[in-house]
């Protein structure tokens, strides 16, 4: 399997518990995004990570949002004490590199259900 | 703020005829423009894009069609079939830049036998 691999793909959890979602880039690609994408919506933009440069984390909805990419390659998105408007399906995306001729190979997302 | 727009939730053509979907942007510092297509419970899958050095770029039986001064892309499918039923994301990056790239809402095309 040469694509992008997202864990668990479905996930339910109770309101105030903490979730981590997983992403599994293709190897050697040194962009990734995470993009949400809520009932009837669009994607929304979470966070961008490129090589070694601090990440873009302009579109973290509140700090209960962050993620990690660890060696460059595994990325974890945690949400702290979800509440039920983070019910969303979670996407990650990864390139060989930020440019022309790069576009962004997805996974499946993770269908996240707060209750 | 958004910054890519795709103004038309759906979109119905007959099986044959030509599809036409739309997207606008605000940020004339974009210079690299993408189509997604998506399916339920898929992740997106990229299809065609265009640099903002170019004013067209075919692919098969699609075609992006970008106006600068506008500030407005399309996709064009001749002839639609029915697989081409699904999701339409319009997307923007400001490549030499090196910034994210940013999605509009989706157009959802229902391609009619």
């Amino acid at each position: 399997g040469a694509g992008v691999s997202q864990s668990p793909s479905n996930k339910v959890t109770e309101k105030g518990k903490d979730v981590e979602l997983r992403c599994d880039p293709i190897s050697g690609h040194t962009a990734l995004y995470w993009y949400r994408q809520s009932l009837g919506q669009g994607l929304e933009f979470l966070i961008y990570f490129q090589g070694n440069s601090a990440p873009d984390k302009s579109g973290l909805p509140s700090d209960r949002f962050s993620a990690e990419r660890t060696g460059g390659s595994v990325s974890t998105l945690t949400i702290q004490r979800t509440q039920q408007e983070d019910s969303a399906v979670y996407l990650c995306a990864s390139s060989p590199r930020q440019g022309n001729n790069s576009p962004l190979h997805f996974g499946n997302g993770t269908r996240l259900t707060v209750t | 703020d958004q910054q890519v727009k795709q103004n038309s939730p759906s979109l119905s053509v007959q099986e044959g005829r030509i599809s036409i979907l739309n997207c606008d942007y605000t940020n004339s510092m974009f210079d690299y423009f993408l189509w997604y297509k998506k399916y339920p419970a898929e992740g997106p899958t990229f299809l065609i894009s265009i640099s903002s050095i170019k004013d067209k770029n075919e692919d098969g039986r699609f075609t992006v069609f970008l106006n600068k001064s506008a500030k407005h892309l399309s996709l064009h499918i001749v002839p639609s079939q029915p697989g081409d039923s699904a999701v339409y994301f319009c997307a923007a990056s400001a490549v030499n830049r090196d910034d994210k790239i940013i999605f509009g809402k989706g157009t959802r095309l229902h391609i009619l036998p």
